[in-house]
């Protein structure tokens, strides 16, 4: 399966721990996206990559939150000092970067489910 | 993202046509719909989009009106596989970058 790949499927962690989910994208993909998704709704937008360069990361939720994709290929999230409200599941996409109107699909990965207790 | 309005829930029995619509009034000429849904305990997966002209692939059909205010996408042989919430999206300037899901509507496939 050469699909994306998220690791691990399951964390759980006490409040005050960092945690960190690692994404390997499908490999011809230049872009790479994080989203968090909790019970009941839509996966919600954090940031995303180009390559190694992350164009957009105004969405992360607080300072706790980074991200990074050292050598364009997979990508690290890490959650500093982790709460109950960071309980959710972390999910990972990729895709090509195209002109609009080509296939721009996003692909994800099963996601980390993250616990804090 | 332009906004869109889906119904919460819809119900179809196996081997009809599941049709889903979605509103995306405040669309504007550049931008596409794209359909995505999620299995319980998967990711999303990607189905279909369109501008506006009528798309069909191995997946689904995408209707969309002419005035591209309003699309429907149809499952034309529903399983109790495609049970999953399926997502309506307009991405912002048709980027397709940072989506926004919304809730999307929960299809339940019975026998």
């Amino acid at each position: 399966d050469t699909g994306v790949s998220q690791n691990p499927r399951h964390k759980i962690t006490k409040r005050g721990q960092n945690v960190t989910f690692r994404c390997d994208p499908i490999s011809e993909h230049n872009r790479l996206y994080w989203y968090r998704q909790t019970l009941g709704q839509g996966p919600e937008f954090l940031t995303y990559f180009q390559n190694e360069a992350q164009l957009e990361k105004s969405r992360l939720l607080s300072d706790r939150f980074s991200a990074e994709r050292p050598k364009g290929s997979f990508s690290t999230l890490e959650i500093q000092r982790t709460e109950q409200g960071d309980s959710a599941m972390y999910l990972c996409a990729s895709s090509f970067a195209t002109p609009p109107g080509a296939n721009r699909a996003l692909h994800f990965g099963n996601g980390t489910r993250l616990t804090v207790t | 993202d332009a906004k869109t309005t889906q119904p919460p829930s819809m119900d179809c029995a196996e081997g009809r046509a599941a049709n889903l619509p979605c509103n995306h009034s405040t669309i504007s000429g550049n931008e596409y719909v794209y359909w995505y849904r999620q299995i319980h305990s998967q990711g999303p997966q990607y189905i279909i989009h369109g501008l506006k002209n009528n798309e069909t692939n191995e997946m689904a059909s995408l209707i969309i009106t002419e005035d591209r205010k309003s699309s429907t996408l149809i499952l034309p042989h529903a399983t109790l596989r495609d049970t999953a919430v399926y997502y309506c999206i307009v991405p912002f300037g048709g980027t397709a970058s940072k989506l926004t899901f919304g809730t999307g509507t929960r299809l339940q496939v019975t026998l």
